[in-house]
C-alpha cells in the first residue's frame, strides 16, 4: 500500500546540519518532495527531485534520493532557529496528481 | 511562486451547523484542487479531488453528503462541511495544481481550523 514514513522529532543546534529521512513505498513515484509546515499555517514548498536524479541541491538544501532503497533525505546546511517547522516529505505516484504525505518530522533547532 | 488564498483561517460554529471554506487560486488557473484534512501533530489526509465543471473524486472513507465540494470555475473550489459536529473539528488544507508549470508544481492555502462545539 501506499505508506510515507518519517522520524516524528529532530532537535539540533543553532548551526549544525539537520537531517531529514523519509522512506516511501510507490516506486513509480516520479517526484518527491519537502514541504515545511509553521504552526497554524499551510504547506511551503521548499524543494522536489525528479526521480531519474539522487541529488539536488539549492541554497542551504541538499536532497539526496536512493531510488533503490525507496528513501530520501533532506539536509539543512547551518540551521537557523527560523528552520524550527514539521517537515513533511511527498510522493506522487504515476499516473495521478495525488500526493501522498509522510507523517512529518518536527525539527526544533535550540539556540 | 503561485498564490493560493483559502478562507477563512478559522471558524468556531455549532453542531449542527454547516460551514463552507473557500480556496482561490489568485494568479492563475487551477483545473485541479485538492482537500486535505490534519489532525493535530499528524499527516495531511486527502479528503478529495475536485475538477472543474465536475464532480469530485471522494477518497475511500470519505462521507460525500457530508462533505461537499464544488469547484464551478478555474479559480474556485468550495468544502462545504454539512452538519458539523465536534468530530469534524480539525486544520482543513486546499491546495491547487498550476497547470501552465506542469505536475511538478502543487501550491498550498494556508488552511482553515474548523472547531465545532
Amino acid at each position: 500500500g501506499e505508506d510515507v514514513e518519517q522520524s516524528l522529532f529532530l532537535s539540533v543546534r543553532e548551526g549544525d546540519s539537520s537531517v531529514i529521512n523519509c522512506t516511501y513505498t510507490d516506486s513509480s513515484s516520479t517526484y518527491l518532495y519537502w514541504y515545511k509546515q509553521e504552526p497554524g499555517a499551510g504547506l511551503q514548498l521548499l524543494t522536489y527531485i525528479f526521480s531519474n536524479m539522487d541529488m539536488k541541491q539549492d541554497q542551504r538544501l541538499t536532497v539526496l534520493l536512493n531510488k533503490k532503497d525507496k528513501h530520501l533525505s533532506l539536509r539543512i546546511a547551518d540551521t537557523q532557529t527560523g528552520d524550527s517547522a514539521i517537515y513533511f516529505c511527498a510522493e506522487s505516484p504515476s499516473g495521478t496528481y495525488k500526493y501522498i504525505f509522510g507523517t512529518g518530522t518536527r525539527l526544533k533547532v535550540l539556540a | 511562486g503561485a498564490v493560493v488564498s483559502q478562507h477563512p483561517s478559522w471558524v468556531i460554529c455549532k453542531s449542527g451547523t454547516s460551514v463552507k471554506i473557500e480556496c482561490r487560486s489568485l494568479d492563475f488557473q487551477a483545473t485541479t484542487m485538492f482537500w486535505y484534512r490534519q489532525f493535530p501533530k499528524q499527516s495531511l489526509m486527502l479528503m478529495a479531488t475536485s475538477n472543474e465543471g465536475s464532480k469530485a473524486t471522494y477518497e475511500q472513507g470519505v462521507e460525500k453528503d457530508k462533505f461537499l465540494i464544488n469547484h464551478a470555475s478555474l479559480t474556485l473550489s468550495t468544502l462545504t462541511v454539512t452538519s458539523a459536529h465536534p468530530e469534524d473539528s480539525s486544520f482543513y488544507i486546499c491546495s491547487a495544481r498550476d497547470r501552465r508549470q506542469g505536475r511538478e508544481k502543487l501550491f498550498f492555502g494556508s488552511g482553515t481550523q474548523l472547531s465545532v462545539l
